[in-house]
């Protein structure tokens, strides 16, 4: 069971929007910065977002993140195809001392 | 361009040591504030973080690893590495090392904030 908690699975049209949470607690999202990797099965995890919002150079602006007290959403706009993989959030967690992975979430673009 | 290769044996006995090397390219491990961290991912599951070491050697660990797992740091290869003792088949997975981002508040880090880059993975299975 993660401490993070994330939808399995998400899909939505070609073109259309889709947002993925994760949910933790006042120890770890309520108090630090969220990041957003993707994978693409059979490959490394990618940085996506990072400090909540932030996007890496060569992420493209479909890609959004936000945070609002223990919930963190990532956004993706203009779905493509290329963009079904698996998703994680991930964040320090105080409580623990360690550093906390959602259970991913798997896009289906249909 | 920063580069991170993972190294080691795919197949480890149980109740043996796994040991893996992580080489970085494109940068030195000791010219930078970032730490450099080891994560395992199990075949089919989601991700899990095993601990970060920074380049004077200062480790921190999951504490549901840490009777387990030793990282150490080698500047003059560039090099970080991972020990896992007394494996089991609950530890197949890949294995995966990247870049960490730390929040620091005077000399303690209070909190990572990131992993980037990643290395490719290297599966490493248990098995007799």
């Amino acid at each position: 069971q993660s401490v993070l908690t994330q939808p399995p699975s998400v899909s939505a049209a070609p073109g259309q929007k889709v947002t993925i949470s994760c949910s933790g607690s006042s120890s770890n999202i309520g108090n630090n910065y969220v990041s957003w990797y993707l994978q693409v099965p059979g490959t490394a995890p990618k940085l996506l977002i990072y400090e909540n919002n932030k996007r890496p150079s060569g992420i493209p602006d479909r890609f959004s993140g936000s945070k609002s007290g223990t919930s963190a959403t990532l956004g993706i706009i203009g779905l493509q195809t290329g963009d079904e993989a698996d998703y994680f959030c991930g964040t320090w967690d105080n409580s623990l001392s360690a550093w906390v992975f959602g259970g991913g979430t798997q896009l289906t673009v249909l | 361009q920063l580069q991170l290769q993972e190294s080691g044996p795919g197949l480890v006995k149980p109740s043996e040591t796994l040991s893996l090397t992580c080489t970085v390219s494109g940068d030195s491990i000791s010219s930078s504030s970032y730490y450099w961290g080891w994560i395992r991912q199990p075949p089919g599951k989601g991700l899990e973080w095993i601990g970060n070491v920074y380049y004077n050697g200062g480790t921190y660990y999951s504490p549901s690893l840490k009777s387990r797992v030793t990282i150490s740091v080698d500047t003059s290869k560039n090099q970080f590495s991972l020990k896992l003792s007394s494996v089991t088949a609950a530890d197949t997975a890949v294995y995966y090392c990247a870049r960490s981002d730390p929040t620091i508040f005077g000399v303690v880090v209070i909190s990572f904030n990131w992993f980037d880059p990643w290395g490719q993975g290297t599966l490493v299975t248990v098995s007799s």
